[in-house]
């Protein structure tokens, strides 16, 4: 089976601007889960969708907002960029069970200038 | 609520010597623990996972881990380094809060260093 994919793998945008990264899960997986990471604030939940519907978020604020397609595919939107939102943004597919293994996407480098 | 403290951001050994990083996790419920390795550039990926079947947990390349709830801890062994094993490793833990696939909570990571 292929494994998460995520685009694009880099993206530079500036402050105010706004961006959406893209997430295909493995092939019969129905939740997505998004994560932030940076230096700073290590490896943060955002949110998960499962069947379209977000079903766990994490404390972030409302600039930071996701949804999931109904072939599970998921994108995650982030409006008025902030300097702080540089990160790498890495999305995680299971079939959406209690416990489950996440299986990580390579991430999406986002730069904002 | 859940936390993970990983003790030591860097861990330097010799190759062929034991590689210990530690973990010690809070949970008021039941926890699911993962250790997942993050090599430079990529995206994480899964060592091994403890669900309550097994205490000691078996994962890929050589490496162990043992559940001890009276310490609550999860460390992470592999009896010998190889160079290969140089990366970020992060311990995580997620519970069951009714909603399914729970967003995983994680420590900072152990860079771990392998000296020739």
């Amino acid at each position: 089976k292929a494994g998460v994919t995520q685009t694009p793998r880099y993206l530079i945008k500036t402050r105010g601007q706004q961006v959406t990264l893209s997430c295909s899960p493995i092939s019969g997986h129905r939740s997505v889960s998004w994560y932030q990471q940076t230096p700073g604030q290590g490896l943060q939940f955002l949110f998960e969708y499962f069947s379209e519907t977000q079903r766990n978020k994490g404390n972030f604020p409302g600039r930071f907002s996701g949804r999931q397609f109904s072939n599970s595919r998921s994108e995650m939107n982030v409006s008025t960029l902030e300097l702080g939102d540089s990160a790498l943004y890495l999305c995680a597919s299971t079939q959406g069970s209690q416990g489950e293994t996440q299986y990580f996407g390579p991430g999406t480098r986002l730069l904002v200038l | 609520a859940q936390s993970v403290t990983q003790l030591g951001s860097h861990v330097s050994v010799s190759e062929g010597a034991l590689v210990l990083l530690r973990c010690n996790y809070s949970s008021s419920v039941p926890p699911y623990l993962f250790w997942y390795v993050q090599y430079p550039n990529q995206g994480l990926q899964l060592l091994l996972k403890y669900t309550s079947a097994a205490t000691l947990v078996k994962g890929i390349n050589g490496f162990e881990a043992e559940f001890k709830k009276s310490e609550t801890s999860f460390h992470l062994t592999k009896p010998s380094a190889h160079m290969s094993d140089a990366a970020e490793y992060f311990c995580a833990v997620t519970g069951y809060s009714g909603g399914g696939a729970d967003g995983l909570t994680f420590g900072k990571g152990t860079h771990l260093i392998i000296q020739p």
